[in-house]
């Protein structure tokens, strides 16, 4: 299996710009969590999916995030309008249904984004 | 609420053992799991404990004491290539499927 695949790999772009994070899960796993990480924050949740339906979006910062699963092998995490903070390593993961909590989360290699 | 806490930053020689600590508050607990992130790099799962005791994987332990809401993870025989960052990690009733990440702590392997 590739695992999990994110894109972009690195993303520059201007304050104000909206901003497409896209990812794919790993296949036949049915759960899909965004994160955020930075330095100051750490590693944060921003929301997660079972079998494409939003869950758990309590950690979304603010209305600029949006985040959708078409189908069971696509989300996107959008921003829009992008602003300075929001510069981090966006990291996607997939896992399979939970067994009591033993579950591994798969993580893609992240996106990097910065927003000048 | 919940709360993490694991140091922040540790020091250890090459060939030496390290334990990395890690304490947490939170309500119908499932289980406590650790992360191994390398600079630059994604997070990747090293193990899990859901019940008390130690569990073993290679030069890796990792253990668990849910009376003392406490776990550590065991390197043995460090090696260069080990210096990353370990991240705990719980599951607990009150985040539903939610894993809570610790705030990490660095590794550092020196020769």
């Amino acid at each position: 299996d590739a695992g999990v695949i994110q894109s972009p790999r690195h993303e520059v772009t201007e304050m104000g710009q909206e901003v497409t994070l896209r990812c794919k899960p790993i296949s036949g796993h049915d759960y899909l969590f965004w994160y955020r990480q930075t330095m100051m924050r750490g590693l944060e949740l921003l929301i997660y999916f079972n079998n494409n339906v939003p869950i758990d979006d309590s950690g979304m910062p603010e209305d600029r995030f949006s985040a959708k699963m078409p189908n069971a092998s696509f989300s996107t995490l959008k921003i829009q309008p992008s602003e300075p903070r929001d510069s981090a390593v966006y990291f996607c993961a997939s896992s399979r249904g939970e067994l009591a909590g033993r579950e591994t989360q798969y993580f893609g290699p992240g996106t990097r984004l910065l927003v000048l | 609420g919940q709360s993490l806490e694991q140091p922040s930053e540790v020091t250890a020689v090459e060939g030496a053992i390290v334990q990395i600590n890690c304490t947490y508050q939170t309500s119908g607990f499932y289980g406590l799991s650790w992360y191994q992130q390398h600079d630059g790099g994604a997070p990747t799962f090293l193990s899990y404990n859901g019940l008390d005791g130690l569990e073993e994987t290679g030069r890796f332990s990792s253990f668990l004491s849910r009376s003392d809401s406490y776990g550590y993870l065991l390197l043995q025989e460090l090696q260069m290539k080990d210096s990353a960052s370990y991240f705990c990690a719980v599951r607990g009733l009150e985040y539903g499927n939610k894993l809570v990440f610790g705030a990490g702590t660095i590794l550092r392997v020196k020769s």
